[in-house]
């Protein structure tokens, strides 16, 4: 079955650091890919996402590049900050009625 | 301001004792989803609705059940067949089961055994 791997956390960088979280999936056919953040105490929030190979989604500084020939989503962000620290979950959906796939997170900690 | 709501933000559970999770939504989505959160283990699903009067169960259904009696509200029961039901919990919604759709999340409900 579909499954998606991360990179074990957790991550802890200074701030104004470079972000790296490394995420790699396995799917039957072509996937939409999406990278989620949750801050502490609350839901899981969109960050981004990519609907087919070689797009790529960004938002407040973060990005992530769907490789199909690597099958890989890793999410990348210049320059962290404080506010940046909370769990980053990677996850893809296959076509037709199939609930997303998650990955089990990150916890990244930025420190000042 | 669409979204979803979760109540209660925090429930205690006595030994062999059901408990009710309410999850209601205003965005008019056809899809509605619950996981469950433990350290460590990301989000598991333990059950999902495409429509109204139809839901399946996903990858930890036991102990748990669920009814979809109106599109904005998903109530899942955690019934005392559950043997460890302490964990976080959380409830979400798409448009439709589309891979191109995103799920919106509630803030969860955090459910302890007293």
């Amino acid at each position: 079955g579909d499954s998606v791997t991360q990179m074990e956390g957790p991550v802890t960088l200074s701030e104004e650091a470079f972000l790296t979280i490394n995420c790699t999936y396995t799917a039957t056919g072509y996937p939409s890919l999406f990278w989620y953040v949750q801050y502490p105490g609350e839901g899981l929030q969109l960050l981004l996402k990519a609907t087919k190979a070689d797009d790529k989604g960004s938002n407040k500084g973060f990005e992530a590049t769907y490789r199909k020939e690597t099958t890989s989503f890793h999410l990348e962000k210049g320059s962290v900050q404080v506010s940046d620290s909370a769990v980053y979950f990677c996850a893809l959906s296959e076509k037709g009625n199939t609930p997303l796939v998650f990955g089990k997170g990150t916890r990244l900690s930025v420190i000042a | 301001d669409g979204g979803i709501t979760q109540s209660p933000k925090y429930l205690f559970r006595k030994e062999g004792q059901n408990v009710t999770l309410s999850c209601e939504q205003n965005l008019n989505h056809d899809a509605m989803y619950w996981y469950r959160q433990d350290p460590g283990q990301g989000l598991r699903l333990i059950y999902y609705s495409q429509i109204v009067n139809d839901f399946q169960k996903g990858d930890i259904a036991e102990g748990y059940s669920v009814s979809r009696e109106k599109k904005e509200s998903f109530p899942l029961t955690v019934t005392s067949a559950q043997k460890n039901p302490t964990a976080f919990y959380l409830c979400a919604s798409s448009i439709d089961q589309g891979s191109n759709q995103p799920q919106h999340f509630g803030d969860g409900t955090r459910l302890s055994i007293l």
